[in-house]
């Protein structure tokens, strides 16, 4: 069945240093996908979001790579900041998310 | 501006006990709307979604069940609560059925099932 998951489960960086989150999927016909941000006993927030017509999307300090060939798409985060610290779940269809990963920030 | 609400915050019952959480989204109209729960250290394993009052689509069997009264009210209710039933509930809304649009959550409830 469909499947979207996470290579790491926990990850700390130091502060300033860049993240990458990585994620999985199973379902070729996929084209749309989401990556949300979830701080500790709170609601998930939208990061970015990417169609699979794209490589590549940017925003603010975050970008998210897409490789169709191996089914896997990423989350970088550049000069991570303490106030990144949270669960990332990388999500495919409001019924596929992945199981989340870790960002832990080191001052 | 859309708002999202949901309560109550924290939930503590006994084993066998009714459950109702509420969730209302203000400032858009028809919204998608999403219950989804949340094991400790887990990702989130949707439960129901529903694209209209009155219509309700359940994703897993379990002892839960939902309700939309109204365009903008998603209620998620047990009769009888299992130990099973802890975690963090969170509702969600989107503004359409289309296969891209990102899901607004709610702040969560987090019930403990003693």
């Amino acid at each position: 069945g469909e499947s979207v998951g996470l290579h790491l489960p926990t990850l700390s960086v130091q502060e300033g240093d860049n993240s990458i989150i990585n994620c999985a999927y199973s379902n070729s016909a996929s084209d749309y996908f989401i990556w949300y941000k979830q701080e500790s006993g709170k609601g998930p927030q939208f990061i970015i979001d990417i169609r699979s017509n794209m490589d590549k999307r940017q925003g603010q300090r975050v970008t998210v790579l897409l490789n169709k060939t191996v089914k896997h798409l990423s989350l970088q985060i550049a000069a991570t900041q303490p106030g990144d610290s949270a669960v990332y779940f990388c999500a495919e269809t409001p019924r596929v998310f992945g199981a989340g990963t870790r960002l832990a920030v080191h001052p | 501006s859309q708002t999202i609400h949901q309560w109550p915050a924290t939930l503590v019952q006994p084993v066998g006990s009714p459950l109702s959480l509420e969730c209302t989204v203000e400032g858009t109209s028809n919204p998608n709307l999403y219950w989804y729960r949340q094991a400790a250290g887990r990702g989130l394993q949707l439960l129901f979604y529903s694209v209209g009052i009155g219509q309700i689509s359940s994703e897993v069997p379990q002892n839960l069940s939902a309700s939309r009264p109204q365009d903008r009210q998603f209620i998620l209710s047990s009769k009888k609560l299992l130990l099973s039933d802890s975690g963090f509930y969170l509702c969600a809304w989107r503004r359409d059925s289309s296969n891209t649009g990102e899901l607004f959550f709610g702040e969560g409830s987090r019930l403990t099932v003693l």
